[in-house]
């Protein structure tokens, strides 16, 4: 089974840029979310998508980050403009079953975004 | 939302065991604890869940304070492959409910 997708891998831009990440989940999940890492933290939610509908976006800075996820399969994360802190990890995750008896998060490998 | 409190660091020695602890006093009848580890460079993985009742699984053990304050999760004989930092976060049992809050979890060293 393929894990979860996520391009590029890493990104350098310069303050006021913009910059977009791609998600492809794995097969079937309906679920599916956006953290930033900031380096030495943990994961922090930025948005959960429930199939194509938005679950949770409290933590999404709104006037700067945007996400879809058209059709309720891949997602697309973007930032317009960028600002020095938004150097971070950007992590994918989706998972099949949205309740936290039964729910299993699977992680992408991240994308490294450098704003300078 | 109910939050996990982690010692920042650990230390242990290869194929001895590590007991991580994790507080969360503020925790809810619906919560599930969930543990998930972050090797270097890498996305967390999950690793082991459980409500009131001790969990076993290939990867590690779960141990439930009987009042569910607190848990410990239990890795038997760690490896060099275990250095990872490790989180504990409460999942709402729920439909459409909960965060993924992840705190900044602790750091385990595995020294040879």
């Amino acid at each position: 089974e393929a894990g979860v997708a996520q391009s590029p891998r890493y990104k350098i831009i310069e303050k006021r840029q913009s910059v977009a990440f791609w998600c492809n989940p794995i097969s079937g999940h309906a679920t599916l979310y956006w953290y930033q890492q900031i380096l030495g933290q943990g994961p922090k939610l930025l948005i959960q998508f429930q199939n194509n509908g938005v679950v949770d976006d409290s933590q999404l800075p709104k006037d700067r980050f945007s996400a879809e996820r058209l059709k309720g399969v891949d997602s697309t994360l973007k930032i317009q403009p960028a600002k020095l802190e938004d150097s971070a990890v950007y992590l994918c995750a989706s998972s099949s079953l949205f309740r936290g008896d039964q729910e299993t998060q699977y992680f992408g490998p991240g994308t490294r975004l450098l704003v300078l | 939302d109910a939050k996990t409190t982690q010692p920042n660091s650990m230390e242990s020695n290869e194929e001895e065991p590590v007991h991580l602890p994790c507080n969360h006093s503020t925790i809810s009848g619906t919560d599930y604890i969930h543990w998930y580890r972050q090797l270097p460079s890498q996305g967390p993985e999950y690793v082991i869940h459980g409500l009131t009742s001790n969990v076993n699984n290939r990867m590690a053990s779960l141990a439930i304070a009987e009042d569910r304050k607190s848990s410990t999760l239990i890795l038997h004989r760690a490896t060099l492959r275990d250095a990872a930092v490790y989180y504990c976060i409460l999942r709402d049992v729920r439909t459409n409910a909960g965060k993924s809050t992840f705190g900044d979890g602790t750091t385990l060293t595995v020294k040879p």
